[in-house]
């Protein structure tokens, strides 16, 4: 089955403090992972594509195959990055491609 | 256009009426999203258009909800009868088709519907 799995609601750390957001996917292709931001008030939008192997606003992700992960990472979190955090999955079945979501993490940034 | 729109931003209505909510995708976008949020929830897939093709409407939670897209851009999602558990976000995301989904969807800002 598909699906992908955001253990936490609710993650609150100190302002300099790491951050991992965690998200774990099943899936029998070949994954491609997303993570979604959703800051207060503003639309759900692209926060990074693992095909990318990029770092925005000082995040990270790096795709395990063999856990089955991708977890978003920050060494220092800032209290900007309070928001909503969705991982989501790309699927594939014949000629329908979809985004699988996780429920979504609420990161609180304490300062 | 530059993004996704959808409209209204806001809508109130009385339980039992019928509402339209629109998403106006982003042009050459050929598949388009529905979802729903409800306060502190997660993305509730609704149905999605590719193309020309049949829409997946695996997600609509009743016969109340339908949606269509003419001319494989502006969709429409009719909710009929509204009750009060249908208050919540509405969400619209447009992407392109096929392995363009590597860049992930874009959304609209979300149309805010509350039944009193």
């Amino acid at each position: 089955a598909q699906r992908v799995t955001q253990p936490e609601k609710l993650l609150s750390v100190f302002k300099g403090a790491p951050v991992e957001l965690k998200c774990n996917y099943s899936y029998s292709g070949s994954p491609e992972l997303f993570w979604y931001v959703q800051y207060s008030r503003q639309r759900l939008q692209l926060l990074l594509r693992h095909i990318s192997r990029e770092s925005i606003k000082g995040f990270t992700a790096d795709l395990n195959k063999g856990e089955t992960s991708f977890h978003l990472k920050k060494p220092f979190a800032q209290e900007e990055d309070s928001a909503m955090y969705y991982c989501a999955l790309l699927t594939r079945l014949d000629s329908n491609y979809q985004l699988i979501w996780g429920a979504g993490t609420k990161l609180i940034i304490k300062p | 256009g530059a993004g996704v729109s959808q409209s209204p931003s806001n809508k109130v209505t009385e339980k039992g009426k019928d509402v339209e909510l629109r998403c106006d995708p982003i042009s050459g976008h050929t598949a388009l999203y529905w979802y729903r949020q409800s306060l502190g929830q997660g993305l509730e897939f609704l149905i999605y258009f590719q193309g020309n093709s049949a829409p997946d409407k695996s997600g609509l939670p009743s016969d109340r909800f339908s949606a269509e897209r003419t001319g494989g851009s502006v969709s429409t999602l009719t909710i009929q009868r509204t009750q009060q558990e249908d208050s919540a976000v509405y969400l619209c995301a447009s992407s392109l088709a096929g392995t363009g989904l590597n860049y992930g969807y874009t959304f609209g800002s979300g149309t805010r519907l509350t039944v009193v």
